[in-house]
């Protein structure tokens, strides 16, 4: 089945951890997003690519790393976690060609740094 | 950069009362998709609007698409419990990416 995964979904670890959020889709689609929310707040898009060896960054500044190396993994990477990092971090993708490009998310991984 | 500005930040409704929400763009925008996040769960795509003036309905949502393509709404005829939640509209920027208001928090009282 055609769906987007992200694991862990919960996290807690102690500052300092250098820690790996994996997401996966198994839609064939070229484009890929991280989002970071706080509950009940909106979306801030960190990072995304536009297929296998593109990253860019995204609009609200992040410490983390993305990498691209196969169409259907984008994990994200904090080598160094603090208290700030405390957040819902969401994956997402779509399509890439033609006008209707409606944004696919994961489950999300709720992150919790001590 | 473009912004996408969402009103209002939250609505709390008696069961049956209709529900409105608002989004403004700061530009003109080729579509608006609409989502739905309940609580504690991750966007949902709900639609998207393409056209000048466009309507779209699905059950007891109405969609609109204004004329000059810069704002939209969702409008939810006699609300229910299941309708909880945070409602976000989306404009497209260059390369696929989306910008997201900051949401209307739905909440319902039965």
């Amino acid at each position: 089945e055609a769906d987007i995964y992200q694991t862990p979904r919960y996290l807690v670890i102690g500052t300092g951890k250098k820690i790996t959020l994996e997401c996966s889709q198994t839609m064939g689609h070229d484009k890929m997003y991280w989002y970071q929310q706080d509950p009940g707040m909106e979306l801030h898009l960190i990072h995304y690519s536009y297929g296998v060896n593109s990253t860019e960054k995204g609009d609200l500044s992040s410490e983390s790393t993305v990498s691209r190396i196969r169409t259907e993994h984008f994990p994200l990477t904090l080598e160094s976690a603090r208290p700030s990092h405390t957040s819902q971090y969401l994956c997402a993708s779509s399509y890439a060609g033609g006008l209707y490009n409606e944004q696919f998310f994961g489950p999300g991984t709720r992150l919790t740094v001590l | 950069g473009q912004q996408v500005m969402q009103i209002p930040q939250y609505q709390h409704v008696q069961e049956g009362e209709d529900f409105t929400t608002y989004c403004n763009s700061s530009t003109t925008l080729s579509n608006i998709q609409w989502y739905k996040q309940r609580p504690g769960g991750h966007p949902v795509f709900l639609i998207q609007l393409v056209k000048s003036g466009e309507v779209k309905k699905q059950k007891r949502l109405t969609f609109q698409f204004g004329e000059a393509k810069k704002n939209s709404s969702l409008h939810i005829t006699a609300t229910q419990t299941t309708d909880v939640g945070t409602y976000f509209c989306a404009g497209p920027e260059y390369g696929n990416k989306l910008v997201f208001g900051a949401g209307t928090i739905l909440r319902v009282k039965s």
